[in-house]
């Protein structure tokens, strides 16, 4: 059964704490990406990666990391530099040279 | 700011009628828009993409129009379904086919059975 699975679908974390969310798919896809969604916005672009051990800075990288060390795994931490942490975090892939992304469930960060 | 906007943020309708969701955007040089839909508690999907050197695109029950001169993007669903309630969300590429879509706010579809 292909596709793409985040882990967990909720998670809690005090202040200060890093924390990091799991994205992986089995869909041979080469692009990655992780984006931001908050209440009544649209999705704003993290990091994206369009090879394995390469990856670039989207819109709202900072407080962010992220790592690509298999084509499958594309994990998102969350550092207690990222000063509005609370969020809706989606992972995405994708074929090289596309628009068509797919995307995870979703991780909903609440940080207090 | 955005680049990307939308006219409204809910659209209600009754369950057979035709939905017409309209975008706003604002960079001439945008060279693709893509069309997502996000169910409650999901990730998108994607729907339909259309290219800046055409002027409408049609999928299964679905109809994207792009007018350049007035920046305006509309997305036509047929024959809507209560399936069809949900978040829908235009994006563009104006880095020059990077690949890398900029998203709007989106627009709640409610499909009144």
């Amino acid at each position: 059964d292909g596709g793409i699975t985040q882990s967990p679908k909720y998670l809690f974390r005090k202040e200060g704490q890093n924390v990091t969310l799991s994205c992986e798919q089995n869909l041979n896809h080469d692009a990655m990406y992780w984006y931001r969604q908050d209440p009544g916005q649209g999705l704003r672009l993290i990091y994206y990666s369009q090879i394995v051990n390469d990856f670039q800075k989207g819109d709202i990288a900072e407080g962010y990391s992220v790592s690509r060390e298999k084509k499958e795994s594309f994990p998102l931490t969350v550092t207690s530099a990222q000063k509005n942490p609370t969020a809706f975090y989606l992972c995405a892939s994708g074929r090289d040279r596309t628009y068509e992304q797919y995307f995870g469930p979703g991780t909903r960060l609440t940080v207090t | 700011g955005e680049s990307v906007g939308l006219h409204l943020p809910t659209l209600s309708v009754q369950e057979g009628d035709n939905s017409i969701i309209n975008c706003a955007y604002s960079n001439s040089a945008s060279d693709y828009f893509i069309w997502y839909k996000q169910e409650s508690g999901k990730g998108p999907q994607f729907i339909i993409d259309i290219r800046s050197n055409m002027d409408k695109r049609q999928g299964q029950r679905v109809t994207v129009l792009l007018n350049k001169t007035v920046k305006h993007l509309s997305l036509q669903i047929a024959a809507t379904q209560p399936g069809d309630s949900a978040v829908y969300f235009c994006a563009e590429d104006y880095k020059g086919g990077s690949y890398i879509p900029t998203f709007g706010r989106g627009t709640s579809l409610i499909v009144h059975p």
